[in-house]
């Protein structure tokens, strides 16, 4: 089945730098990767995805970048602010099998 | 206006009981699910149900098993509680018909603890 690694498992940046989280996956059928933020105390809740068929995806400050050959993805986060604060978590899946998630990132942004 | 809600947000319960979390959904979806999240955040799937076919992780025993009275709502029953079960659970839901995966609205998370 299908196996996700994420790192960092802790990320600390200054407000307004950039944040980066990479993602491995094995199963080279996935083809659907969102990306999900949780804060304390409340449900992950999902804030960009990508489908296999392109490589990079923005909204606004945020961007996912798909390399189906080498089978890993990031998140990066430009012009951090402390209300990015949470954790992150990547996830896989072919559509055929629930998603599978990563460990989660905790992101701090330090004002 | 709440997607996706769950009851009770806290559970605390001895060893042995059994117990039951409540899930609703009101965006028309047919797919939920429910999550186990443990002490250091990981997030597992334990089932998967729409109205055809209820998929189990094959790692959940037994004592926990989901129902569903109609197409909104997915409750977890658990069984002969144990300390590890203690964990945050959440519920979620998606639109799955069709061959193309979507974005999982998941609730709030009720907090259990096992005494």
């Amino acid at each position: 089945g299908e196996n996700v690694e994420q790192h960092p498992s802790t990320l600390s940046v200054q407000e307004g730098d950039s944040a980066v989280i990479k993602c491995t996956y094995s199963d080279s059928a996935s083809n659907y990767f969102p990306w999900y933020k949780q804060e304390l105390g409340k449900g992950p809740q999902l804030i960009i995805d990508i489908r296999s068929n392109v490589g990079e995806k923005k909204d606004q400050r945020i961007a996912v970048t798909l390399n189906k050959t080498a089978k890993h993805f990031s998140l990066h986060i430009t012009e951090t602010q402390p209300e990015d604060s949470a954790v992150y978590f990547c996830a896989a899946t072919s559509g055929n099998t629930p998603l599978v998630f990563g460990k989660g990132t905790r992101l701090s942004v330090i004002a | 206006d709440t997607a996706v809600s769950q009851t009770p947000k806290y559970l605390v319960t001895q060893m042995g009981n059994d117990k039951s979390i409540k899930c609703e959904q009101n965006l028309g979806h047919d797919t939920m699910y429910w999550y186990k999240q443990d002490s250091k955040k990981f997030l597992k799937i334990m089932f998967s149900y729409n109205n055809k076919e209820l998929i189990i992780n094959e790692t959940v025993p037994n004592r926990f098993s989901p129902k569903s009275p109609d197409k909104a709502h997915l409750n977890l029953h658990i069984n002969s509680l144990e300390l590890g079960d203690s964990a945050v659970y959440f519920c979620a839901s998606s639109q799955e018909s069709g061959p193309q995966y979507n974005e999982q609205f998941f609730g709030p998370g009720t907090r259990l603890t096992v005494l």
